[in-house]
């Protein structure tokens, strides 16, 4: 089945440590994204990616980090920079980023602090 | 696990009766809005989408429409049923594909 994988589904971080989630997708798109979701929140973008071997930085782009070296993948680093890093995270991917094509989402990954 | 409905506005509808989420956007130069639903524990799942051309667009049996005049947005439910209780998400295009997200709206149907 095409789609977009999310893994871990729960991932726990000690203070001071970098974690890395993980995103691939088999829909062959050229852009991909992340997005922070707190309870009562809309989701709030933290980079993006138009190609492979580009991204930029969303609005809340301060404690975190990306690569984009395949087209299927654009993994996420937490960093020990973030603060406040307990949410939900979830990856998209669209065709491109220049047209208007919904994006469509992994099913997340909820990262809690230990 | 936590609730994306937490603290949201909430819809109680009866099993069987028509669903109306509203959604005011933010900028008047967007061109492209899309309806989102999340069930908790999951990603939002694409439901329908409208260009700023359009007024109304139909799917199965969901039907978006846009007031350009006043940057509003409703997504209407026909038949709602009890899968259809999730977050209601509605988002704005803006730059390359960026997209603005409505804080949501909880729908609980009621059996």
């Amino acid at each position: 089945d095409g789609g977009i994988t999310q893994s871990p589904k729960y991932l726990f971080r000690k203070e001071g440590q970098n974690v890395t989630l993980s995103c691939e997708q088999n829909l062959n798109h050229d852009a991909m994204y992340w997005y922070r979701q707190d309870p009562g929140q809309g989701l709030r973008l933290i980079y993006y990616s138009q190609i492979v071997n580009d991204f930029q930085k969303g609005d809340i782009a301060e404690g975190y980090s990306v690569s984009r070296e395949k087209k299927e993948s654009f993994p996420l680093t937490v960093t020990s920079a973030q603060k406040n890093p307990t949410a939900f995270y979830l990856c998209a991917s669209s065709i491109s980023a220049g047209e208007n094509q919904p994006q469509h989402f992994g099913d997340g990954t909820r990262l809690s602090i230990l | 696990g936590e609730s994306v409905g937490l603290h949201l506005p909430t819809l109680s509808v009866q099993e069987g009766d028509n669903s109306i989420i509203n959604c005011a956007y933010s900028n008047s130069a967007s061109d492209y809005f899309i309806w989102y639903k999340q069930e908790s524990g999951k990603g939002p799942q694409f439901i329908i989408d409208i260009r700023s051309n359009m007024d109304k667009r139909q799917g199965q049996r969901v039907t978006v429409l846009l007031n350009k005049t006043v940057k509003h947005l409703s997504l209407q439910i026909a038949a709602t049923q009890p899968g259809d209780s999730a977050v209601y998400f509605c988002a704005e295009r803006y730059g390359n594909n960026r997209l603005a997200f409505g804080k949501g709206n909880q729908v609980v149907v009621i059996p």
